[in-house]
């Protein structure tokens, strides 16, 4: 079966660093994507990474490595707007997207 | 302001009613999707066009159809509410199927 596996939850302090990890199975491999969701809006679209690295976009980066089936978004000097759901989301074979269960960062003054 | 629409914004079903979410993206898409998102899981594909005129059903297609008449609108109907199709559903959107999906802003449905 296909299965994406991100944290549940994490807590950080504003000003600081965070990492949310993503490891994912799936039925091939077209990209992977993260997205923000702060409660009860939509997801909006914050990276994708198809080739192994580091993808750098302001204070958030997202890595990706193919051969462990793993990634990361990190997260730096963290604001209290950062507190959000953070869902990682991998393209199979068949261009659909399968979404992991998100994780919830919770950010502290 | 460009993007995706979905009307109602909630909606309280009884059991056994018929429900039509709309959906409608002003981008010239051409991939369009609805997905259903339940508490500890994530977002779960329901169906997808690829493109104006065909459908496909997703990871959780069941008691749910579409349409695609013209290449903005996606409406999903639900022929017959069950209390387990209570759950906020997002329609999205993207100009290939390969490309980012961006997302409309939800609607919240209970069956009871």
């Amino acid at each position: 079966g296909q299965n994406i596996d991100q944290p549940t939850e994490m807590t950080a302090t504003e000003g600081a660093i965070v990492q949310i990890n993503c490891t994912y199975q799936t039925s091939g491999f077209n990209g992977l994507f993260w997205y923000q969701q702060h409660a009860g809006e939509a997801p909006t679209f914050l990276s994708y990474n198809v080739l192994d690295g580091l993808e750098e976009k302001g204070r958030f980066s997202s890595f990706l490595s193919r051969s462990k089936g793993y990634s990361y978004l990190l997260l730096k000097e963290l604001q209290m707007k950062d507190s959000a759901s953070y869902l990682c989301a991998v393209m199979d074979s068949n261009y659909q997207l399968i979404w992991g269960a998100g994780t919830k960062l919770i950010i502290k003054p | 302001i460009a993007g995706i629409t979905q009307a109602p914004t909630s909606q309280i079903l009884a059991a056994g009613r018929r429900m039509t979410l709309r959906c409608t993206q002003d981008m010239r898409h051409n991939a369009m999707y609805w997905y259903r998102q339940d508490l500890g899981l994530g977002l779960r594909l329901i169906h997808y066009s690829n493109t104006a005129g065909t459908t496909g059903k997703g990871e959780v297609p069941d008691g749910y159809s579409v349409s695609r008449a013209n290449t903005d609108d996606f409406p999903l109907t639900l022929a017959s509410a069950v209390p387990s199709q209570t759950s906020v559903y997002f329609c999205a959107s993207s100009e290939a199927p390969t490309d980012t999906q961006y997302f409309g802003p939800g609607t919240r449905l209970t069956v009871l």
